[in-house]
């Protein structure tokens, strides 16, 4: 079993939907937790951490779910510059310095 | 705005020879990674270093070592490059503190063909 897992995708949506991701983490004792976003031939970048509490960044919102170790992203009202990657990301330890990723979502976003 | 900065944007090398990878960071991090990035794989951690001259393995360090003299530099070095390591080699870098709210930030990657 992967240590973080998450539905590769595509998912092909048209503007303005909403759209949600999940991925599963298997390392109970998992610290922190984010989303990141790459674009097509570019480096990943920081979209979002996730709190225990759940956040909410503009159209964004993250969940965490430690109980059941699920993390989900939800996008509202779609745009076509979402479209990108969505990559899972798992923090084992408490100094930043042992990330786990997963191997990401495909988002298009059509007109 | 802080950098993370990849000496080598499109790199083509020969089977055997030996390859350098250079990464520097100008945010005064502590720990420093190299990955690789392959469809359908994700990232895997090669080796990283929390601090100048240590070192640590990661998933996949065969045929790879590394090299950190410097706080802001880390380096990785294909020994004798094969064609199963053409890949993107993403290099990051993380602070010990706010860990919670900046993850890692990533250098815009060296994408490698083994030849």
């Amino acid at each position: 079993r992967k240590e973080v897992e998450q539905d590769p995708g595509p998912f092909n949506v048209p503007e303005g939907a909403t759209v949600a991701f999940n991925c599963t983490y298997s390392n109970s004792a998992s610290q922190s937790f984010f989303w990141y976003r790459q674009d097509c031939r570019k480096e990943p970048k920081l979209l979002m951490s996730v709190y225990s509490s759940g956040n909410e960044d503009g159209r964004f919102t993250a969940q965490l779910n430690r109980a059941s170790q699920y993390i989900s992203l939800l996008i509202r009202d779609s745009k076509l510059s979402d479209s990108a990657t969505y990559l899972c990301v798992v923090n084992y330890r408490d100094n930043n310095n042992d990330m786990r990723f997963g191997a990401g979502t495909r988002l298009t976003v059509k007109p | 705005d802080v950098k993370v900065t990849q000496s080598s944007r499109y790199l083509v090398k020969r089977t055997g020879e030996k390859v350098f990878l250079e990464c520097v960071q100008d945010m005064d991090h502590e720990n420093m990674f190299w990955y690789r990035q392959d469809p359908g794989l994700g990232l895997r951690l090669i080796y990283f270093s929390y601090d100048v001259k240590m070192k640590e393995k990661g998933d996949i360090p065969e045929g790879y070592s590394v090299s950190r003299e410097k706080k802001e530099r880390f380096s990785l070095i294909l020994e004798s490059a094969s064609t199963n390591q053409t890949s993107m080699y993403l290099c990051a870098s993380s602070s010990n503190r706010d860990r919670e709210n900046y993850g890692y930030t990533f250098g815009s990657g060296t994408r490698l063909t083994v030849v």
